[in-house]
């Protein structure tokens, strides 16, 4: 089993829509959560850290189930320029390394 | 500021030959990470450096691979013996502190190589 689990999609909606992804974690050790955002044949880049309260940042807002051990995100409004594969990545402090998700891919349609 | 960089940003090479990818990480940063991330795949995990050291070396696939870093700064992944498989987006990171809280870390633009 993987370490870090989503479903790679691709997920195609047209502009406008509200979508969301997730993603689970084998670890429950795992400390601190991310969502990475990687356009196609570019490196990745932080999109936003995810907090047990949930946090949002514009029309994006990222939630976490410790419990259940998964990860969400959720877009609303999409754009065109959402377009990519959003990277569900952990880590657990003591290894100083994060750990990524296969990714999701996103299509977003005129 | 410079972010990180890598060289070459492409390499083919033909099977069994060595080969020695470069990454310079944003000055300050103190740890430094090598993922492989093959068409279409997620990263995979190689190696990770606190300064010069290299306290997890689990991601490296074989003994073909070794990776070092000097000042604590530029490392090098040397891949010897390179076999087709091996094809792939290498790439480097770099964060400010290793085991944190907020460890964003920043990718170089990567280095793909292609085994003939």
């Amino acid at each position: 089993r993987k370490e870090v689990e989503q479903d790679p999609g691709p997920f195609n909606v047209p502009e406008g829509a509200t979508v969301a992804f997730n993603c689970t974690y084998s670890n429950s050790a795992s400390q601190s959560f991310f969502w990475y955002r990687q356009d196609c044949r570019k490196e990745p880049k932080l999109l936003m850290s995810v907090y047990s309260s949930g946090n949002e940042d514009g029309r994006f807002t990222a939630q976490l189930n410790r419990a259940s051990q998964y990860i969400s995100l959720l877009i609303r409004d999409s754009k065109l320029s959402d377009s990519a594969t959003y990277l569900c990545v952990v880590n657990i402090w003591s290894d100083g390394k994060l750990i990524f998700g296969q990714g999701t891919t996103l299509q977003v349609k005129p | 500021g410079a972010g990180v960089s890598q060289s070459p940003s492409n390499k083919v090479t033909e099977k069994g030959k060595d080969v020695e990818l470069r990454c310079d990480p944003i000055s300050g940063h103190t740890a430094l990470y090598w993922y492989r991330q093959s068409l279409g795949q997620g990263l995979e995990f190689l190696i990770y450096f606190q300064g010069n050291s290299a306290p997890d070396k689990s991601g490296l696939p074989s003994d073909r691979f070794s990776a070092e870093r000097t000042g604590g700064s530029v490392s090098t992944l040397t891949i010897q013996r390179t076999q087709q498989e091996d094809s792939a987006v290498y790439l480097c990171a770099s964060s400010l502190l290793g085991a944190a809280r907020d460890n964003e870390q920043f990718f170089g633009p990567g280095t793909r190589l292609t085994v003939l």
